[in-house]
């Protein structure tokens, strides 16, 4: 069965640089939600998408910003990277909002 | 403001025992809860989910109740196995379900 995709898997940035995550949802899924884990922690929530349109807003750095293009897929725009944004984040997919959440592997983010 | 813990933030019991992993909830109004495992650097995988009418779910050795009113959730692992080492994180969804929070997990350690 299709998972939950995202790209890069490894990510290497220096301090101020920007980076694109990617997440492509599970078929036929219309709800994206995008997670920030630090070493040790557990998975933050940063933002949602329902039907290409922003559904909720977590803990989101002004920095960040993220959409939901016309195909599902999502991506999460980091802007003024800092030590601190060095963490996995795991995008994660559902059929509708409060439906089971399928997470992707998550890209390693590590900022030099 | 939703806060969630999980009560021991560690485990370790001998291969066969039977478990019980719990979840509490400051605001009972959520959508519905949700438990994941995962292991060391990796994604999380979806173990159950209980929408928020609902008072428990079943799958394989595997048994997650839900009360809404006291605002707590039980994870039952029956005849526990060196495989099921891991962390578990019970993830509380708000109304409309898009802003899901985590609790901080519990680390299980299932000795052969």
């Amino acid at each position: 069965a299709a998972g939950v995709i995202q790209s890069p898997r490894h990510l290497i940035k220096e301090k101020r640089e920007t980076a694109t995550l990617k997440c492509y949802p599970i078929p036929r899924h219309d709800t994206v939600y995008w997670y920030q884990q630090g070493p040790g922690q557990d998975p933050q929530f940063l933002i949602s998408f329902y039907e290409k349109m922003q559904s909720d807003k977590g803990s989101i750095p002004d920095r960040f910003s993220a959409q939901q293009f016309s195909d599902y897929h999502s991506e999460l725009n980091m802007s003024s990277l800092e030590l601190g944004d060095s963490a996995l984040y795991f995008c994660a997919s559902s059929l509708g909002d409060g439906d089971t959440q399928y997470f992707g592997p998550g890209t390693r983010l590590t900022v030099l | 403001k939703q806060e969630v813990t999980q009560i021991p933030a560690a485990l370790s019991v001998p291969e066969g025992e039977n478990l019980v992993l719990n979840c509490s909830f400051t605001d009972s109004a959520i959508y519905n809860l949700q438990w994941f495992r995962q292991d060391p650097g990796k994604g999380l995988t979806s173990l159950l989910l209980i929408q928020s009418s609902q008072r428990e779910q079943t799958s394989g050795r595997l048994n997650a109740s839900l009360d809404k009113s006291s605002g707590r959730s039980t994870l039952y692992i029956a005849a526990s196995q060196p495989g099921d080492s891991a962390t578990y994180l019970c993830a509380v969804g708000s109304t409309g379900g898009f802003k899901t929070i985590f609790g901080a997990g519990t680390r299980l350690f299932v000795k052969a």
